[in-house]
């Protein structure tokens, strides 16, 4: 049992290219999310997923975009990479209940020169 | 709009005690959760709280007061592992997780 696991770990990309971030858990579960960590902020939610095949929009959606193809798997897009993305971006997920604990992915280091 | 204040850093003695306050103004609330983070790592689950009270687990108690907005983190008999960053999160009418940015805790021998 791997629990969340993020693939890569550490990305450096130039402006304008475009790349994928996989996030996979054996778990079973349900909701799955991506987040981006900042010095000095919070964790903000860029989008999740409530199950197979469906994903919604978090606060920091722009930019992004996200697939939901296999339960297990949570991809995280994006198009033209930006300065502004340079960040530690977490994957999480839970097994149903909104209540229940984020389990996190070991985080991806992603810089954009 | 939504907020979570956490101070940005803490500073303690190994074997003493120390409290990590949470104040929080959310759309909602369907409980509050305490993370811990050590530094280039992901963050582990502490405790959830949901009813107003202490909860107790080992070295670590964490308090909620809906009424007032307001948490607290216990941390007893502490540890040189224990410095890391403490992150408070609220889970809003929508179910969705507010982050407050962490304080920084800082154990000296």
């Amino acid at each position: 049992n791997a629990g969340v696991t993020q693939t890569p770990k550490f990305r450096v990309l130039k402006t304008g290219q475009s790349m994928t971030l996989l996030c996979a858990q054996d778990m079973n579960h349900e909701y799955m999310y991506w987040y981006r960590q900042d010095p000095g902020m919070g964790l903000r939610l860029i989008h999740y997923s409530v199950g197979e095949g469906t994903t919604a929009k978090g606060e920091v959606p722009d930019g992004y975009n996200v697939s939901r193809l296999k339960k297990q798997n949570f991809l995280l897009g994006l198009e033209s990479a930006a300065p502004s993305q340079t960040s530690v971006y977490f994957c999480a997920s839970i097994l149903g209940g909104e209540t229940d604990t984020q389990y996190f992915g070991p985080g991806t280091r992603l810089t954009v020169l | 709009g939504q907020n979570i204040d956490q101070p940005t850093e803490m500073t303690a003695t190994e074997g003493a005690i120390v409290q990590i306050n949470c104040t929080y103004q959310t759309s909602g609330f369907n409980g509050l959760f305490w993370y811990q983070q050590h530094a280039g790592e992901a963050p582990t689950f502490l405790s959830y709280n949901v009813l107003d009270g202490l909860e107790e687990k080992g070295r670590f108690s964490s308090f909620l007061s809906r009424s007032k907005g307001y948490s607290y983190l216990l941390l007893k008999e502490l540890q040189m592992k224990d410095s890391a960053s403490y992150l408070c999160a609220v889970l809003d009418s929508n179910y969705q997780l507010i982050w407050g940015a962490g304080t920084k805790l800082i154990i000296k021998p």
